[in-house]
Parts: structure tokens; C-alpha cells; sequence
């Protein structure tokens, strides 16, 4: 199946910095979203990104299909936005999302 | 919308015992799923459904299984809890279709715990 990894695996940033996460993935994909997930547990949608340039705020991702990667930049880095972040995958082939590993964040204040 | 919801929100099992996490979705979704995430390891698949009456294994199947009888329900039952399932689980649910409608949404998860 398709195999996703990102990095960093940690990150610790102080607030205020910006940061920029990445996830590669091995085939061609018709979805990609990004999640985070809060320190309470609770996953959270922060984008749908099959290709192309989205911004939220102070979030925004780019996924470059063709070269089968995906960023995600936070800006301005706040104690809230504490967690793991995943990036999660779907080949046409299949129905249900492969996730990677994760990159845990934590913004110090 | 109440959106994707599990009960209970933390168990506790002994070895050998057998329960059932439920999942319910008021989306009228017709994919759900159940995944397991354990530390360092992200969140593995367990078993899916893309309709009702419909079910399929994912990455990690073993000593689980799972029903849908109604498009809102998606219950995984452990037939005998092992140390080994002692895991965060999250029931997940999305509409089939084109790209337009392709997002997941989780439920708040079951933390498990088995001794």
C-alpha cells in the first residue's frame, strides 16, 4: 500500500515562530487532508488538499501532487496550536485514508 | 448535527473479556471506519464499511470484528480483549462521492484499557 511519512517527528518552537511541516507519499492520490489533533485527543480537520494552495488564518497548506509532497505552514505559533499533526492519504484504489506517524508540536509561551 | 459519536468515552477490561466500543454518525455517511492509534505509530486501520450490510479488514483486523446493519451505526466488537488492544480507538465517517465531498470526520475516541 501507499506509505506516508512525515517530519519533523517533534518539533518545539516558542511562541511567536513560524513552522513548516511536511508529508511525503509514494503514489499518486486523489485526496489528502490534514488533521490536528488537540491535547485532549479530539481530531480536528484543518485541510482537504488533493493539490494547490489553501489558507486558514494562520495555517495554510500546499500540495504538490505531481511531486507527491505536502506542506503545511503555521505562522505566528501559539500555545493552542499544541499537538500532533497528521497528514492522511487515499489512492484512487482505495475507500479509507492512510495516515503517517505524525509530527508532535509543542509551542512553548 | 451531533456529527460522529462513540460510547463509552474510557473502558477498562480484563484479559478475556468481551465488549463492543459503538459508533454512531448522523451525516448520512455512507463510509465509516474504525481505527486504532497507538504512541509512535499514528492511526492504524481496523475495519471498514462503505454501505450498509457491507464491511471490509484493514491494516490490523485480527481479534476484532465489526457489523453494519443501519447506515448510522458502526459498533466494533472485541470478541476477547488482549493487553495488546489497550489503544485509543476513533470511529470515523465521510460521504462517498467525487472530491467535493471527500473529508473525514472523527469521533472524540474510546480510550481502552486491558489488564
Amino acid at each position: 500500500g501507499i506509505q506516508v511519512e512525515q517530519s519533523p517527528p517533534d518539533l518545539i518552537l516558542q511562541e511567536g515562530a513560524n513552522s513548516t511541516l511536511r508529508c511525503n507519499f509514494s503514489d499518486s492520490v486523489n485526496n489528502l487532508q490534514w488533521f490536528h489533533q488537540n491535547p485532549w485527543g479530539q481530531l480536528i480537520n484543518l485541510f482537504y488538499i488533493p493539490s494547490g494552495t489553501k489558507q486558514n488564518g494562520r495555517l495554510s497548506a500546499t500540495t504538490v501532487a505531481t511531486e507527491r509532497y505536502s506542506l503545511l505552514y503555521i505562522s505566528s505559533s501559539q500555545t493552542t496550536d499544541s499537538g500532533v499533526y497528521f497528514c492522511a492519504v487515499r489512492t484512487g484504489g482505495s475507500y479509507i485514508p492512510t495516515f503517517g506517524r505524525g509530527t508532535s508540536l509543542i509551542v512553548h509561551p | 448535527n451531533a456529527g460522529v459519536t462513540q460510547t463509552p468515552k474510557f473502558q477498562v477490561l480484563k484479559t478475556g473479556q468481551s465488549m463492543t466500543l459503538q459508533c454512531a454518525q448522523d451525516m448520512n455517511h455512507e463510509y465509516m471506519s474504525w481505527y486504532r492509534q497507538d504512541p509512535g505509530m499514528g492511526l492504524r486501520l481496523i475495519h471498514y464499511s462503505v454501505g450498509a450490510g457491507i464491511t471490509d479488514q484493514g491494516e490490523v483486523p485480527n481479534g476484532y470484528n465489526v457489523s453494519r446493519s443501519t447506515t448510522e451505526d458502526f459498533p466494533l466488537r472485541l470478541l476477547s480483549a488482549a493487553p495488546s488492544q489497550t489503544s485509543v480507538y476513533f470511529c470515523a465517517s465521510r460521504l462517498a462521492g467525487g472530491p467535493s465531498v471527500d473529508e473525514q470526520f472523527f469521533g472524540p475516541g474510546t480510550r481502552l484499557t486491558v489488564l
